[in-house]
């Protein structure tokens, strides 16, 4: 079955400083995978998506992610993080019939 | 350009009573409408999805029931509300056949007392 594991509950960061968001999956066959980032009390918004072909997608907001197909890792990540980008961030993966399956998310907190 | 709308944005609903949350897209035709809830502020649980007017599938036995009387309409009801149904709910579509990339509204907050 498909399934996606962020592992960390929470990340912290500086302002200024890169930041990584760790997104990992389990698939058959080829992944469809898709980032979303929600604000508080919104609903969510798509940032970047991994279909097929270059492995760095680059996506809204200045945020890229890299598809790694060995490590079966689909991680988000920005050069410069902005105190804007707090928000909680959501992984998933096309699960079959075109649903998505959400991993937990992971709240970012960048501090001044 | 598509746009997805919600509503209501709010509800405060006593136990017992009954629900109904309306979501509409335009823009597209044929679209793929889903119903998410997501509680405690985390985890999104897919409750329904629907590939066509009066097409609707069920992820999880529970308490509401989801309607698509028009194809850009798609309605999440409950005859008799339970404590545990309150959540922040998503409406989400997809173009039907080329599209897959899932867009969500703004959600609607039911609190149910």
């Amino acid at each position: 079955a498909q399934s996606v594991a962020q592992p960390e509950d929470q990340v912290n960061v500086a302002e200024g400083n890169p930041l990584t968001v760790k997104c990992t999956y389990s698939v058959s066959g080829n992944p469809y995978l898709f980032w979303y980032v929600q604000y508080p009390n919104r609903g969510l918004q798509f940032l970047l998506k991994y279909i097929t072909g270059d492995n760095l997608v680059k996506g809204s907001y200045g945020f890229e992610a890299e598809f790694n197909k060995s490590q079966t890792s689909f991680h988000l990540k920005k050069p410069s993080a902005l105190v804007s980008d707090s928000a909680l961030y959501f992984c998933a993966v096309h699960g079959g019939y075109n649903k998505l399956i959400f991993g937990a998310g992971t709240r970012l907190a960048v501090h001044p | 350009s598509q746009t997805i709308h919600q509503w209501p944005a709010t509800l405060v609903q006593p136990v017992g009573s009954p629900l109904s949350l309306e979501c509409t897209v335009e823009g597209t035709s044929n679209p793929n409408l889903y119903w998410y809830r997501q509680a405690a502020g985390r985890g999104l649980q897919l409750l329904f999805y629907s590939v066509g007017i009066g097409q609707i599938s069920s992820e999880v036995p529970q308490n509401l029931s989801a309607s698509r009387p028009q194809d850009r309409q798609f309605i999440l009801s409950s005859k008799k509300l339970l404590l545990s149904d309150s959540g922040f709910y998503l409406c989400a579509w997809k173009e039907g056949i080329s599209g897959n990339t899932i867009y969500f509204g703004e959600g609607s907050w039911l609190t149910v007392v």
